[in-house]
């Protein structure tokens, strides 16, 4: 079956640092692959995602590029904020998209000023 | 923007007693999920809804049954709630399948506490 593999936090970085989260996936055919953000107290929101090999999906300074050769969809950001602390989930749909998301574990991100 | 909202932010329950969570989505959706929060776990698929009347399985849904009427509703059940179900739970909606259809929008969440 489809699996997403992200990991781990939490990841702990200064303000200003550049940010990467690893995500690489496991899947039939060719999914569409999202990351989501997860703040405090909140549900899940879309971030960002890319719907064939080799898109970018690009919001609010980040990024993410879909691999298809490295089955891979790693988030970046060149400089983060104390804003972007959160969880990041890592997320694959596969065949036409009636099913549910894969998820990756999430990712635990705290930025300190 | 769509919107999809829940019932409850937070529910205390007993072991035993049947629980419902209702979920509505406010853009015509096609389809509509449910999911579990489990910290290290992350998300998983408990049941989903492509169509009015329609449900399939996820990836874990022993001890839960869903219901949708309606289009714009859909709801999650616990027959008889035990305290291993006690859990963050996440309905999601979508257009529908393929291509932009398939992006998925998250309500905020019921915290169940089952005692």
């Amino acid at each position: 079956g489809d699996s997403v593999t992200q990991m781990e936090g939490p990841v702990t970085l200064s303000e200003e640092a550049f940010l990467t989260i690893n995500c690489t996936y496991t899947a039939t055919g060719y999914p569409s692959l999202f990351w989501y953000v997860q703040y405090p107290g909140e549900g899940l929101q879309l971030l960002l995602k890319a719907t064939k090999a080799d898109d970018k999906g690009s919001n609010k300074g980040f990024e993410a590029t879909y691999r298809k050769e490295t089955t891979s969809f790693h988030l970046e950001k060149g400089s983060v904020q104390v804003s972007d602390s959160a969880v990041y989930f890592c997320a694959l749909i596969s065949g036409g998209g009636a099913d549910g998301l894969t998820f990756g574990k999430g990712t635990h991100l705290i930025i300190q000023p | 923007d769509v919107k999809v909202t829940q019932s409850s932010r937070y529910l205390v329950k007993r072991t035993g007693e049947k629980v419902f969570l209702e979920c509505v989505q406010d853009m015509d959706h096609e389809n509509m999920f449910w999911y579990r929060q489990d910290p290290g776990l992350g998300l998983r698929l408990i049941y989903f809804s492509y169509d009015v009347k329609m449900k399939e399985k996820g990836d874990i849904p022993e001890g839960y049954s869903v219901s949708r009427e309606k289009k714009e509703r859909f709801s999650l059940i616990l027959e008889s709630a035990s305290t291993n179900q006690t859990s963050m739970y996440l309905c999601a909606s979508s257009l529908g399948a393929g291509g932009n259809r398939n992006e998925q929008f998250f309500g905020p969440g019921t915290r169940l506490t089952v005692l």
